[in-house]
């Protein structure tokens, strides 16, 4: 089954301590970026990967960090995570053959930053 | 700066009727619109999407409507079901931007029985 696959589902923490979520796509998608969901604001990207060690900011990059070594998976990285940060996160990935592509999205990760 | 702006934030509807959401950019240089539908707790999924070459796009019950003049575009639910109720995003994009998407507030919507 096509899937993208994130990991935890739900996360509380605290100010300060690294975390990462992980995202791990099975259909060789070149193309995989983060997205952050917060009430009123729709999906804003945080970061995006056009192929393995291919990483560009989106519109809110401040405060997160992703790494692309494998085709596969994009993890996103809080390296100080702050309580302004507590949102809903997705992963998503897509081809990038041909036209436009479906994006796939995972099914997300909540973080708490207390 | 939001480059699409959608409206309305919630919207109910009573099961048969028609659903309408709107969006309109800013960008000139967009040139793919789609529409994620996303159910709670689960991620969006890509539900119709349009082109700016036509003016309409229809599947089933979802039609785009596509006003480029007026950088404009909406979706249409027709006879609207409890199984709508979720909410809805429009997108645009660009081959040129490493098709990156940017997305609309979202709507609630909320499909009486």
């Amino acid at each position: 089954e096509a899937q993208v696959t994130q990991n935890p589902r739900y996360l509380i923490t605290v100010t300060g301590k690294k975390l990462t979520v992980t995202c791990s796509q099975n259909m060789n998608h070149e193309y995989m970026s983060w997205y952050r969901q917060d009430p009123g604001l729709g999906l804003r990207q945080i970061y995006y990967s056009m192929n393995v060690e291919v990483t560009d900011k989106g519109d809110v990059p401040e405060g997160y960090k992703v790494s692309r070594k494998e085709k596969r998976n994009f993890p996103l990285i809080l390296e100080s995570p702050s309580p302004n940060q507590t949102s809903l996160y997705f992963c998503a990935s897509s081809s990038l053959q041909g036209g436009y592509t479906e994006a796939f999205f995972g099914q997300g990760t909540r973080l708490t930053v207390v | 700066q939001q480059q699409v702006k959608q409206s309305p934030q919630s919207l109910i509807v009573q099961k048969g009727g028609i659903s309408i959401i709107n969006c309109a950019y800013e960008n000139t240089a967009f040139d793919y619109f789609p529409w994620y539908q996303q159910f709670p707790g689960k991620g969006p999924a890509l539900l119709i999407a349009i082109r700016p070459d036509v003016s309409e796009k229809k599947e089933g019950r979802f039609t785009i409507s596509f006003n480029k003049s007026a950088k404009q575009f909406s979706l249409h639910i027709m006879d609207s079901q409890p199984g709508d109720s979720a909410t809805y995003f429009c997108a645009a994009g660009t081959l040129r931007s490493a098709r990156q998407l940017t997305f609309g507030s979202g709507t609630q919507l909320t499909v009486l029985p």
